[in-house]
């Protein structure tokens, strides 16, 4: 079955600076790669994600890239805010709608 | 973008009692996944389930401590049977489509007494 992990599983980071958050994942046919972000006492939200035809996606601070051949897809936060503090998840799906989630990564903007 | 209403949102029960979480959606999804979660942990599948067959479980856990019921594209539960002290936790259903993403629900919190 898919495996997928993520790394770091903690990152502290000065607002302003940039997080970022890598992710591989096993099983080539997955073509869907979701992030998500979890408040504390929340349910995890998506904030962005790639589908496998692709290489890089924006959305204004938040970017996310997908390297195929190699089976790993990264998050980057730019200029990052306090309110983005918060747990984030990377996700693989595949054909069958099956997903895997990583570990997490618990990410602390400092002021 | 799918709409999943999880209950209750928390509940303290009695050891060697059972929990059943309800999760309805407001469209049809082709799977849906059961999470266990400490806050600010990782998210645990507990088990795959899907319409008209039995649920699919990970490793360490069981049918029979963590029964799941799928009856239609709309709306699944969990039970927690048996329940002891270490069965606390943040419960979290989720619901996947052919052309979307994963969608959770609020998750119900369990304590375990």
């Amino acid at each position: 079955g898919e495996n997928v992990e993520q790394h770091p599983s903690t990152l502290s980071v000065q607002e302003g600076d940039s997080a970022v958050i890598k992710c591989t994942y096993s099983d080539s046919a997955s073509n869907y790669f979701p992030w998500y972000k979890q408040e504390l006492g929340k349910r995890p939200q998506l904030i962005i994600d790639i589908r496998s035809n692709v290489g890089e996606k924006k959305d204004q601070r938040i970017a996310v890239t997908l390297n195929k051949t190699a089976k790993h897809f990264s998050l980057h936060i730019t200029e990052t805010q306090p309110e983005d503090s918060a747990v984030y998840f990377c996700a693989a799906k595949w054909d069958n709608n099956d997903m895997r989630f990583g570990a997490g990564t618990r990410l602390t903007v400092k002021p | 973008s799918a709409v999943i209403s999880q209950k209750p949102s928390r509940d303290i029960c009695q050891r060697g009692t059972s929990l059943t979480i309800q999760c309805q959606v407001d469209s049809q999804v082709t799977m849906m996944f059961w999470y266990r979660q400490q806050p600010g942990q990782s998210l645990t599948l507990i088990a795959t389930a899907n319409q008209g067959s039995e649920a699919t479980y990970e490793s360490g856990f069981v049918i029979d401590k963590f029964p799941i019921s799928r009856p239609n594209l709309t709306f699944s539960t969990l039970t927690v049977s048996n329940m002891s002290p270490e069965d606390s936790s943040i419960y979290l259903c989720s619901g996947v489509t052919y052309a979307t993403e994963a969608f959770f629900g609020q998750g119900t919190r369990l304590t375990v007494v």
